[in-house]
């Protein structure tokens, strides 16, 4: 059974700083990977998707990369804002799954 | 396009009645899935299903069910509400996997059993 894992469940920093935020699964047959954000009281929004062929992609100030053989993907966030301030949540689909698995998210905090 | 759209948005039951949450989307998605996401235990899957008229149990279906008469619609029945059904009720779609399979979110259904 797929197992996904993020830590930290929470993170505060300043505004300005960099970050990475790590997501990691037991089991390396994915199909994909996915990153959310959700804000208090609302859905999830896709943030990015990395195919299983893929090391890596990039939407403006994120970055998300998979190392599928380590089981692990790291977001990153160049340049946070406070508006960056959300729950962050990955996600794996299994080659053999319909569904995907998801962490339980990351708390992010971007103090002014 | 409206994209995910669940109803309704907030519902309050008391224990043992019964109801129904729809799921709509137009994006013309085959893979359609329920979710419920409860404080410290992230998303679980309840129920899913790869087309119309296909379903398949999830990760927590106990005391749920589910149909998908048509492509763009999804419904999940709670037929007799527990107290531990309180929780936020997502629905998502996407492309058969084949298609990149990128997981489309509803806004969520916020339920609440007396």
């Amino acid at each position: 059974k797929q197992e996904v894992t993020q830590i930290p469940a929470a993170l505060s920093v300043p505004e300005g700083e960099n970050l990475v935020l790590n997501c990691s699964f037991t089991d390396s047959a994915i199909y994909n990977l996915q990153w959310f954000r959700q804000d208090p009281g609302k859905g999830l929004t896709s943030l990015l998707l990395i195919q299983s062929s893929q090391r890596e992609q990039t939407s403006g100030r994120l970055n998300a990369s998979l190392d599928k053989s380590s089981g692990r993907s790291t977001l990153y966030i160049a340049a946070s804002q406070p508006g960056d301030s959300a729950t962050y949540l990955c996600a794996v689909r299994g080659y053999n799954n319909n569904d995907m698995r998801f962490g339980a998210g990351t708390r992010l905090t971007v103090k002014p | 396009n409206a994209g995910v759209t669940q109803t309704p948005k907030f519902r309050v039951l008391k224990t043992g009645q019964s109801m129904t949450l729809l799921c709509a989307q137009d994006m013309n998605h085959e893979y359609m899935y329920w979710y419920r996401q409860d404080p410290g235990m992230g998303l679980r899957l309840i129920h899913y299903s790869v087309g119309e008229g296909t379903t398949a149990k999830g990760e927590v279906p106990d005391g749920y069910n589910v149909s998908r008469l048509k492509k763009q619609n999804f419904l999940l029945g709670l037929e007799s509400a527990a107290p531990s059904q309180t929780s936020v009720y997502f629905c998502a779609s996407s492309y058969w996997r084949g298609g990149a399979g990128e997981l489309f979110f509803g806004e969520g259904s916020r339920l609440t059993v007396l």
